[in-house]
């Protein structure tokens, strides 16, 4: 198993862009998130999904779009870049049915900076 | 989700037991206590979680006190390369714990 995986790992925006974060995972699972992480900071929870079809706010969702549409697949959309989100993203995936553990993995990051 | 508390940053010497505590005391019947870590800035990493019973495995030991109000993670022989943040997250389970709140957490150098 690859695990989660992210792509791109660098990306350098200019206000006012947009662009697609990219996650994925091989492990069956139902739930996957979208954080951020300032530099010195926790992670807060930008998006969330409990299953395809299904997404929902965490407490940073402003300025992120996202969609589920295969249980694999969790992309993250910056609709129009701000240095505000300047920032490490990092995508998680938790809650297999069939093993009946919730820990989440998480994905190796994104390093995000909007000039 | 209950808030947890942690000490801003703790050493260790190489060798020794690493302890690491968190405060969570509005936790409810039906949280647990999940513990993470993040190295560098790599993606956390989960190392263990409980509900009320003290647990192990190849990674640490949490100790849960009977009222739960608080836990301590224990690193039994801390490495180098156990230098990292450690973040201590409550909440309840399956689909819940997928939307954890993470604090700032706790900066543990090991030293040689």
């Amino acid at each position: 198993n690859a695990g989660v995986t992210q792509t791109p790992k660098f990306q350098v925006l200019k206000t006012g862009q947009s662009m697609t974060l990219q996650c994925a995972q091989d492990m069956n699972h139902e739930y996957m998130s979208w954080y951020r992480q300032d530099p010195g900071m926790g992670l807060r929870l930008i998006h969330y999904s409990v299953g395809a079809g299904i997404t929902d706010q965490g407490e940073v969702p402003n300025g992120y779009n996202v969609s589920r549409s295969t249980t694999e697949d969790f992309p993250l959309r910056l609709l129009s870049a701000a240095p505000s989100q300047t920032s490490v993203y990092f995508c998680a995936s938790s809650y297999s049915k069939s093993r009946a553990a919730d820990e989440q993995f998480f994905g190796p990051g994104t390093r995000l900076t909007v000039l | 989700d209950a808030k947890t508390t942690q000490p801003t940053s703790m050493d260790c010497a190489e060798g020794r037991a690493a302890n690491l505590p968190c405060n969570h005391s509005t936790i409810s019947g039906n949280e647990y206590v999940y513990w993470y870590r993040q190295i560098h800035s790599q993606g956390p990493q989960y190392i263990i979680h409980g509900l009320k019973n003290n647990e192990t495995n190849e990674m640490a030991s949490l100790i849960i006190t009977e009222d739960r109000k608080s836990s301590t993670l224990i690193l039994p022989h801390a490495t180098l390369r156990d230098t990292a943040v450690y973040y201590c997250i409550v909440s309840s389970r399956g689909t819940n714990a997928g939307k954890s709140t993470f604090g700032d957490g706790t900066t543990l150098t090991v030293k040689p």
